[in-house]
């Protein structure tokens, strides 16, 4: 069984300062990581998907997030957010072969102008 | 809009009457979920669907929950006798290929049913 932890619920952050949102997950198996967002009213749109390879992968909307097996994080940052930004933002784990997903309670992201 | 498509956007039922939610996934995709989403909480898998069959069905209430996914039409999530706490959002997702589960899901904007 996999399971996901976003620890923070809110986070507040002032317009082009930089953010972090944190996720951990636990696993027996090897898994695919993904961020999903959420703006009001609307269904989860994919940020980005950690698969193999490289740590660190980029997604939309200027957003990246690195992969560390030994702490089993996924944190998702932004060097710069703009208004635009607020939403509600997901972390998902999946076992590899299988497509079953696994969502974090969720971080709302609230940029301040 | 290629997209996956649910309706109704909202739909709101009175204690035991039935709700019916409707899924039409992305063009080509033949693989349905379904996820249910309350207030503060992030979304539950409920049931995993390939045409005309069900995957799995472990996070389905075991009563009064049901959903199909026929070999035409949308695949829809059935609730009968609605209590207040069928209250939720609900999304569907879907898929192109469940051997590849790198594959992510494409979602559709949710069902927010409320019930009365």
């Amino acid at each position: 069984a996999q399971s996901v932890t976003q620890l923070d619920s809110q986070v507040p952050v002032f317009e082009e300062a930089p953010v972090e949102l944190r996720c951990n997950y636990s696993s027996s198996v090897s898994v695919y990581l993904f961020w999903y967002v959420q703006y009001p009213n609307q269904g989860l749109q994919l940020l980005l998907k950690y698969l193999s390879g490289s740590t660190l992968v980029k997604g939309i909307n200027g957003f990246e997030a690195e992969f560390n097996k030994s702490q089993t994080s996924f944190h998702l940052r932004k060097p710069s957010v703009h208004i635009s930004d607020t939403a509600e933002y997901f972390c998902a784990v999946t076992p590899r072969g299988y497509q079953k997903v696994t969502f974090g309670t969720g971080t709302k992201l609230q940029v301040i102008p | 809009n290629a997209g996956v498509m649910q309706n109704p956007r909202h739909l709101v039922r009175r204690r035991g009457q039935e709700a019916r939610l409707r899924c039409s996934p992305m063009k080509g995709h033949s693989h349905v979920y379904w996820y249910r989403q309350l207030p503060e909480e992030g979304l539950k898998f409920m049931v995993y669907l390939q045409k005309e069959n069900i995957i799995d069905e472990s996070g389905m209430p075991k009563e009064r929950f049901s959903a199909e996914f026929p070999k035409e039409g949308p695949s829809i999530l059935r609730i009968q006798q609605v209590v207040r706490g069928d209250s939720a959002a609900y999304f569907c997702a879907s898929s192109l290929l469940q051997e590849s589960s790198n594959q992510p899901q494409h979602f559709g904007d949710g069902t927010r049913l409320s019930i009365l």
